[in-house]
């Protein structure tokens, strides 16, 4: 059962340009995660948004979180060539455990 | 520097042979994650460890068997390998916490191919 879904599952910008990634969740949490992911390699942790924040920003990265709609989205902002890679929502599958589920990911392609 | 390093990179193995992926982690982590990727498929869940000898399934534990006999260490086992058990496979390694799931600090995978 996949706990998040990415969307769009694709995505190609012109350098300079925002990029927006979308992610839904099934069940209740207490923080949403966001990994990215160079081809090849392991994920690397970018961002954790609190069920009891509505936005979090760290350096071009902004995040937001709607609990009500059980969604949260990614916005990279003046984009990179160095930006591409995939990009992975994360929660857990309940609110008390560790397990973490991840979703299939949005691929991101920044054209220079 | 915190590390998550998994025993291969890249590793050819036999139909119907036992394969043992190793995962050792060096942050005194109470969890552990093993995950295999696919294309088009994202990151699945094959087992979780929340302590030395615990775990859980996850999504995807058939053929699947895992040994965490020290904190610090996660086995993937293959019992009988299969073509369609050839990917990337992840390790993870995190934090317990009353709060939830903390971040999660990844290997740089295994690439598997079963021929």
């Amino acid at each position: 059962s996949q706990q998040g879904e990415e969307d769009p599952q694709a995505l190609s910008i012109q350098e300079g340009e925002n990029a927006t990634m979308n992610c839904s969740y099934k069940t209740s949490i207490n923080n949403l995660q966001w990994y990215r992911q160079n081809s090849g390699r392991g994920l690397v942790h970018l961002i954790l948004i609190r069920s009891n924040e509505r936005e979090k920003h760290s350096g071009r990265l902004r995040v937001t979180l709607d609990t009500s709609k059980k969604s949260s989205s990614l916005l990279i902002t003046a984009s990179r060539a160095a930006d591409t890679a995939s990009y992975f929502c994360a929660s857990p599958l309940s609110s008390n455990t560790g397990k973490l589920i991840f979703g299939q990911g949005t691929t991101l392609q920044v054209k220079p | 520097d915190v590390k998550v390093t998994q025993s291969s990179r890249y590793l050819v193995k036999r139909t119907g042979e036992k394969v043992f992926l190793e995962c050792v982690q060096d942050m005194d982590h109470e969890n552990m994650f093993w995950y295999r990727q696919d294309p088009g498929l994202g990151l699945r869940l094959i087992y979780f460890s929340y302590d030395v000898k615990m775990k859980e399934k996850g999504d995807i534990p058939e053929g699947y068997s895992v040994s965490r006999e020290k904190k610090e260490r996660f086995s993937l086992i293959l019992e009988s390998a299969s073509t369609n058990q050839t990917s990337m496979y992840l390790c993870a390694s995190s934090l317990r916490s009353a709060g939830g799931a903390t971040e999660a600090f990844f290997g740089q995978g295994t690439r598997l191919t079963v021929v």
